[in-house]
């Protein structure tokens, strides 16, 4: 099990927005700022889409933003397309004992 | 430009160590705020972390594992090499080395650059 909870899969139609949540606790997602969001398509490496909860490295499009409330913190995605189809992963510092880096469970997004 | 490439064997016998290498350029492990760390992949599954190494040579391991683990660096060579012992198939997975920055506490930030990762099939 996870130490950040993603939903399995979402999806969305073409042009659509979607948000992909990640829910942790106060000692990793509430506690500080520094979710991370990564792509990763079939194969390939992850690559970075969001850092520090809602800044975009360069040449990541600004159809992808993030935000956190609490413990849980969100990725949307807006303008859907085909492109975005892959797994997303969010990661977290924490401060438990028994880990310094927490990922998510992982979330399939499909563009139908 | 920055860029990371594990390497290491694809095939690795039950109870084996495994060595894996990541060999980096366009920055310095000997800058502060500079970290690598790996990350692993079974077929099918998240992403699990592993360990990290800073800088100062400070050394950080997923508790679940660390008894297995050991990370250390050449930074003449701009390497950063794991060794995991003990290994079973389930241990199978693609491993991952990134670059992760930290802020002025040294807390880890997040995994800006990655290699493209190596495959680890273990069976005898």
């Amino acid at each position: 099990q996870s130490a950040l909870t993603q939903p399995a899969s979402v999806s969305g139609s073409p042009g659509q927005s979607i948000t992909i949540s990640c829910t942790g606790t106060s000692s990793d997602v509430g506690g500080y700022n520094y979710v991370s969001w990564y792509q990763q398509h079939p194969g390939k490496a992850p690559k970075l889409m969001i850092y520090d909860v809602s800044n975009r490295p360069s040449g990541v499009s600004n159809r992808f933003s993030g935000s956190k409330s609490g413990n849980t913190a969100s990725l949307t995605i807006s303008g859907l397309q085909a492109e975005d189809e892959a797994d997303y992963y969010c990661s977290s510092y924490t401060s438990s004992s028994t880990l310094h880096v927490v990922f998510g469970g992982g979330t399939k997004l499909t563009v139908l | 430009q920055v860029t990371l490439r594990e390497s290491g064997p694809a095939l690795v016998k039950p109870t084996q160590t495994l060595t894996l290498t990541c060999t980096f350029s366009g920055f310095s492990l000997s800058t502060s705020g500079m970290c690598v760390s790996w990350i692993r992949q079974p077929p099918g599954k998240a992403l699990e972390w592993l360990a990290l190494i800073d800088w100062d040579d400070d050394k950080y391991y997923s508790t679940s594992l660390k008894t297995r683990l050991t990370i250390s660096k050449d930074t003449s060579k701009n390497q950063v090499v794991l060794t995991m012992t003990n290994m079973d198939p389930v241990d199978t997975a693609t491993y991952y080395c990134a670059r992760v920055l930290t802020d002025s506490s040294s807390v880890p930030t997040y995994f800006d650059y990655w290699g493209q990762g190596t495959l680890v099939t273990v069976s005898s």
